[in-house]
């Protein structure tokens, strides 16, 4: 069974604290993605990252910043947690080819108090 | 940037009632996708599509591509309580990123 592993389903921070949210994939994937799901908003691209130490800014990248030291581990950072980065936060992963199927973990509630 | 505007946002109907969902863009995906999203799970693949003009079928869910490949739809025949989800049209751009539309809510009534 494939797998795209979040490590915390819910979170709760205070203003201001540095935040790590980590994703790891089993299938030897090349792309990881971090969006944030909010209501009536969709996903939104935060990073994409298509190999080990590179990545893209997405949509929303303000706030953000990633890490891929590791093929399988892709982390997003939020440097100085705000009530604004309260909201869902998914991980997925897929191969490089257009027409291929993206996996998603399940997904960090995050709130920021 | 490349947008999907998804329509409805909402939809609320009776099992056993037809619905079609939209996914519209002003630009040419080379592909499109359509995913579901239950309460507590990241969304899953139920179609890529591909040609311009191409119609896939699901068991009740019918998915088309339009001709100029900007837009495709989402038909669900006799909806049944079990196809309650959030459903995301998806399409990637040329450097490979998965763009998402703001999806739709549906929920069926028994």
């Amino acid at each position: 069974d494939v797998k795209v592993t979040q490590s915390s389903r819910y979170l709760v921070k205070r203003t201001g604290e540095k935040v790590f949210l980590e994703c790891v994939q089993d299938m030897d994937h090349e792309n990881m993605f971090w969006y944030r799901q909010d209501p009536g908003l969709g996903l939104r691209l935060i990073y994409f990252s298509y190999d080990v130490k590179m990545k893209e800014k997405g949509d929303i990248p303000e706030g953000y910043s990633v890490s891929r030291e590791k093929k399988e581990r892709f982390s997003l950072i939020l440097e100085s947690a705000s009530t604004n980065q309260t909201s869902m936060y998914l991980c997925a992963s897929s191969p490089p080819a257009p027409l291929t199927e993206a996996f998603f973990g399940q997904g960090t509630r995050l709130t920021v108090v | 940037t490349q947008l999907l505007e998804q329509s409805p946002q909402f939809l609320s109907i009776q099992e056993g009632e037809n619905l079609t969902v939209y996914c519209n863009s002003s630009s040419v995906f080379s592909s499109l996708q359509w995913y579901r999203q239950e309460p507590g799970e990241g969304p899953v693949l139920l179609v890529t599509v591909v040609t311009g003009g191409e119609v896939k079928k699901l068991k009740r869910l019918t998915f088309q591509f339009g001709d100029a490949r900007k837009d495709s739809s989402l038909h669900i025949t006799a909806a049944q309580p079990g196809d309650t989800g959030l459903y995301l049209c998806a399409g990637r751009n040329q450097g490979g990123k998965l763009i998402f539309g703001q999806g739709t809510e549906l929920s069926v009534k028994p």
